[in-house]
């Protein structure tokens, strides 16, 4: 059954460094989103993707996030300068249209020390 | 905007125990509701969604009914397994009307089972 896969699972960086959450998302799918969890709260979202550019936004993606396609198969998640509040679990999701599930991967684990 | 209220947990039941998960949400619209379950190690799954007043979603045993009067998608099993130990997630979603695709989800409530 195609999934969405993540990696790393885990990843602890510094506090100021840059840090990039890979996922590849199913191959057919043309919508593809970015979810955290921080612990203990909500799972909240962060970023649609469609047609190779960003379609929405929440207010927690400031400039120190991005996100790329950079070759048709992966779909990433850059952290310029991690804060200690940035850690938490990533989600990446995709779908192939609109109004249908989404399928989640399982997560990056990120700490920031 | 739209939220998400479910219970919090963590709750723990016996094999065979009834459970109920409540969910209420407010949004200004009529938004598709869903379950999202998530077993250990594993990424986010779709349990079962209603799109509509009325409908009810079922799922390995699982249902919830959307109930626009009381604003609230419970989610209700029988019998539970020790398989079913997860987290649970309600979230809603207003992209049937035109509106975000994004999801909202509540706070997650996990679950355990034990034999």
């Amino acid at each position: 059954e195609p999934e969405v896969t993540q990696t790393p699972s885990h990843q602890v960086t510094q506090m100021g460094q840059e840090v990039i959450l890979r996922c590849v998302p199913i191959s057919n799918h043309l919508y593809f989103y970015w979810y955290r969890q921080i612990l203990g709260q909500k799972v909240e979202f962060l970023v649609s993707f469609y047609n190779n550019e960003i379609s929405e936004k929440s207010e927690i993606f400031d400039d120190q996030f991005s996100v790329e396609r950079p070759d048709g198969s992966n779909f990433t998640l850059k952290i310029r300068s991690t804060k200690l509040e940035d850690s938490a679990m990533y989600f990446c999701a995709s779908n192939d249209r609109r109004n249908t599930e989404a399928f989640f991967g399982q997560g990056t684990r990120l700490t920031v020390v | 905007g739209n939220s998400v209220t479910q219970m919090e947990g963590p709750v723990t039941l016996s094999e065979e125990a009834f459970l109920t998960i409540n969910c209420t949400y407010t949004a200004t619209g009529y938004p598709s509701l869903f379950w999202y379950v998530q077993y250990p190690g594993e990424g986010l799954q779709l349990l079962l969604k209603a799109t509509k007043a009325d409908d009810k979603g079922s799922n390995k045993g699982f249902e919830a009914t959307y109930r626009k009067e009381t604003t609230s998608f419970h989610l209700e099993k029988g019998s539970v397994q020790v398989s079913d130990s997860a987290v649970y997630f309600c979230a809603l979603s207003d992209a049937m009307e035109g509106g975000s695709e994004k999801l909202v989800f509540g706070k997650g409530m996990k679950l355990t089972v034990n034999p």
